[in-house]
């Protein structure tokens, strides 16, 4: 089944440890992105790419990087996480970049830091 | 700054028709989506807006104010399947979408 694919599901994670976080999809998209959504808070992009190769810092990028180097996968790292970092996170594709198409989410990844 | 509203919560009845509202002020306005997002899972489109006016898919609807800078989704024949989040999301001028913090809505039988 065509999709996006978020690894892992959910993770406990000390705070000041290195974490990526994987994404995958199969669709074909060239524009892919992270989000994190907290209670009471509407999505909230940490960064995006509009095609493999080059990526872009979203409203709330700081201490998140992330890399592109192939249309399929967009994983995002967590240098040394931070309590504040605890958060759902979804990754999400769409056809181009910019425009009026949809996004497709995958099913998230629970982190908490401690 | 940029904001999106849109009720916290609501509640309706099996079989009824409710309607849920989003305000945005943007820099800029390049269409409007809603999403649809159960409890514990991923958000899934649900409608696009770009004109003035209402779409209708099935037993929802979508209307679009520009002027206004006003949009509700309208869902009809109203499913316990029904209950989850509702997403208002703005592509402002930089084509960045903008997310509202979602309405939760309650079906009861």
């Amino acid at each position: 089944i065509a999709g996006i694919t978020q690894a892992p599901t959910s993770q406990i994670l000390a705070a000041g440890r290195r974490m990526t976080l994987r994404c995958t999809q199969d669709m074909r998209h060239n524009a892919m992105y992270w989000y994190r959504q907290d209670l009471g808070l509407g999505l909230r992009l940490i960064h995006y790419s509009n095609t493999a190769g080059t990526t872009g810092k979203g409203e709330v990028p700081d201490g998140y990087s992330v890399s592109r180097a192939n249309t399929d996968d967009f994983p995002l790292t967590l240098a040394s996480a931070v309590p504040s970092q605890t958060s759902v996170y979804f990754c999400a594709s769409s056809e181009s970049g910019g425009g009026n198409q949809p996004q497709h989410f995958g099913d998230g990844t629970r982190l908490s830091i401690l | 700054g940029q904001n999106i509203d849109q009720p916290t919560e609501m509640t309706a009845t099996e079989g009824a028709i409710v309607q849920i509202n989003c305000t945005y002020q943007t820099s800029g306005f390049n269409g409007l989506f809603w999403y649809q997002q159960h409890a514990g899972e991923a958000p899934t489109f649900l409608s696009y807006n770009v004109l003035d006016g209402l779409e209708e898919k099935g037993r929802f609807s979508s209307f679009l104010s520009r002027s206004k800078g006003y949009s509700y989704l309208l869902l009809k024949e109203l499913q316990m399947k029904d209950s989850a989040s509702y997403l208002c999301a703005v592509l402002d001028s930089n084509y960045q979408l903008i997310w509202g913090a979602g309405t939760k809505l309650i079906i009861k039988p």
